[in-house]
């Protein structure tokens, strides 16, 4: 595997249900990402780790919880999420964070439907 | 409020011309901006970057331009091919943290 691969690529929850999202990335950096996606709206930052710590958090409600084990997986839990909730999970990856030009490189994605 | 913009929501241009998308931005503390494309079912992949302290980029096919008293900046791709028909977002960086515009989707028609 190379790059920065999301499972599963698609998951339908209940608003009850609880699920996690799974980013890896193989490009050997040290900060990595969670950003969503809504229909019209421009990409929004959730969460960033800077080798293993969280050092932003920008407002995102507590029913969305970030893990990260070491600096190659990222998680993004998700328990009594809402369905305006409902968007594209984007996880991103860069050598680090707020250096040079802080060029990421993304994953495909988890399209995230809540009902 | 929006910090960054694209106004544009779609483009079409023909096979071999130009494409020029454009992208403004309201904060003069932006310090690096960045272009990325996405295709469907894809993440965005990175493209091009420009430093503030300059004005121009230059890379292949791909030009960045920054207009830093019109806070203002165009990605130039010529000539245009089938493949670069996408989405193409313009993304800017400021205190470490990068804000993206809503994107461009650009038709390359034949």
């Amino acid at each position: 595997e190379t790059g920065v691969t999301q499972t599963p690529r698609h998951l339908v929850m209940g608003m009850t249900n609880k699920k996690s999202l799974k980013c890896e990335q193989h490009l050997g950096h040290n900060a990595m990402y969670w950003y969503k996606q809504s229909a019209k709206k421009p990409l929004e930052l959730m969460f960033v780790y800077n080798f293993k710590e969280q050092t932003e958090n920008n407002s995102v409600p507590s029913r969305f919880s970030p893990e990260c084990p070491n600096s190659s997986h990222l998680f993004l839990h998700l328990h009594t999420l809402q369905p305006e909730d409902s968007a594209l999970y984007l996880c991103a990856s860069s050598q680090d964070f707020g250096t040079g030009g802080n060029e990421q490189f993304f994953g495909p994605g988890t399209r995230l439907t809540v009902l | 409020d929006q910090q960054v913009k694209q106004n544009s929501p779609s483009l079409s241009v023909q096979e071999g011309r130009i494409s020029i998308l454009n992208c403004d931005y309201t904060n003069s503390m932006f310090d690096y901006f960045l272009w990325y494309k996405k295709y469907p079912a894809e993440g965005p992949t990175f493209l091009i970057s420009i430093s503030s302290i300059k004005d121009k980029n230059e890379d292949g096919r791909f030009t960045v331009f920054l207009n830093k008293s019109a806070k203002h900046l165009s990605l130039h791709i010529v000539p245009s091919q089938p493949g670069d028909s996408a989405v193409y977002f313009c993304a800017a960086r400021r205190d470490d943290k990068i804000i993206f515009g809503k994107g461009t989707r650009l038709h390359i028609l034949p």
